[in-house]
């Protein structure tokens, strides 16, 4: 237990479908991270947000659109994705939002378990 | 740009010692990270290295070398639970965790 929390594990959806994961951290953290990992391809970071505002979008497409209700929830809401879009979907968090250290370096981020996430 | 190279596999025998190895060219660097991720599971964080030199931390050691842009993760004592991918991620200045690969190292009897 990492004191990061998704839902669902696994979801499988067709590509007409709506859907939402949903991550929870209990750390207190001031911000938080949607990755995407598919097969042999390194984590790809997708949403940052700090503070409860997104602060970076790394191109991700428009069918991915995230949420930030408040500081320890965010969601990832999904709509007529594609068969690519299959991975393992990963929400993190850190003690520290992006570029600021507060006279400390560490980013350590608090990884969840991950929603496996099939379209069909 | 980002770049991290690791090797994509390694096998090693149990009780051995394995070394992974990690280079990257970024465009800042404020520390670099070791986590393990076992199949199916989130990643966990093992090390962080931001001055060159060895951290050992029980059976795991991470080394670090600015000026080379190189980075090794050292497992001694393999045990079988040892099997997983370990992620090499930098963190470049003002940017966020950037992740290679992984090495997935499987440990045989």
């Amino acid at each position: 237990e990492t004191g990061v929390t998704q839902t669902p594990r696994h979801l499988v959806m067709g590509m007409t479908n709506k859907k939402s994961l949903k991550c929870e951290q209990h750390l207190g953290h001031n911000a938080m991270y949607w990755y995407k990992q598919s097969a042999k391809k390194p984590l790809e970071l997708m949403f940052v947000y700090s503070l409860e505002e997104r602060v970076e979008n790394n191109s991700v497409p428009s069918r991915f659109s995230p949420e930030c209700p408040n500081s320890s929830h965010l969601f990832l809401h999904l709509h007529t994705l594609q068969p690519e879009d299959s991975a393992l979907y990963l929400c993190a968090s850190s003690q520290d939002p992006p570029g600021w250290t507060g006279g400390r370096m560490n980013t350590e981020a608090f990884f969840g378990q991950g929603t496996r996430l099939t379209v069909v | 740009g980002q770049n991290i190279d690791q090797p994509t596999e390694m096998t090693a025998t149990e009780g051995a010692i394995v070394q992974i190895n990690c280079t990257y060219q970024t465009s800042g660097f404020n520390g670099l990270f070791w986590y393990q991720q076992h199949a199916g599971e989130a990643p966990t964080f093992l090390s962080y290295n931001v001055l060159d030199g060895l951290e050992e931390k029980g059976r795991f050691s991470s080394f670090l070398s600015r000026s080379k842009g190189y980075s090794y993760l050292l497992l001694k004592e393999l045990q079988m639970k040892d099997s997983a991918s370990y992620l090499c991620a930098v963190n470049p200045v003002q940017d966020n965790l950037f992740f290679g690969t992984g090495t997935r190292l499987t440990v045989i009897p």
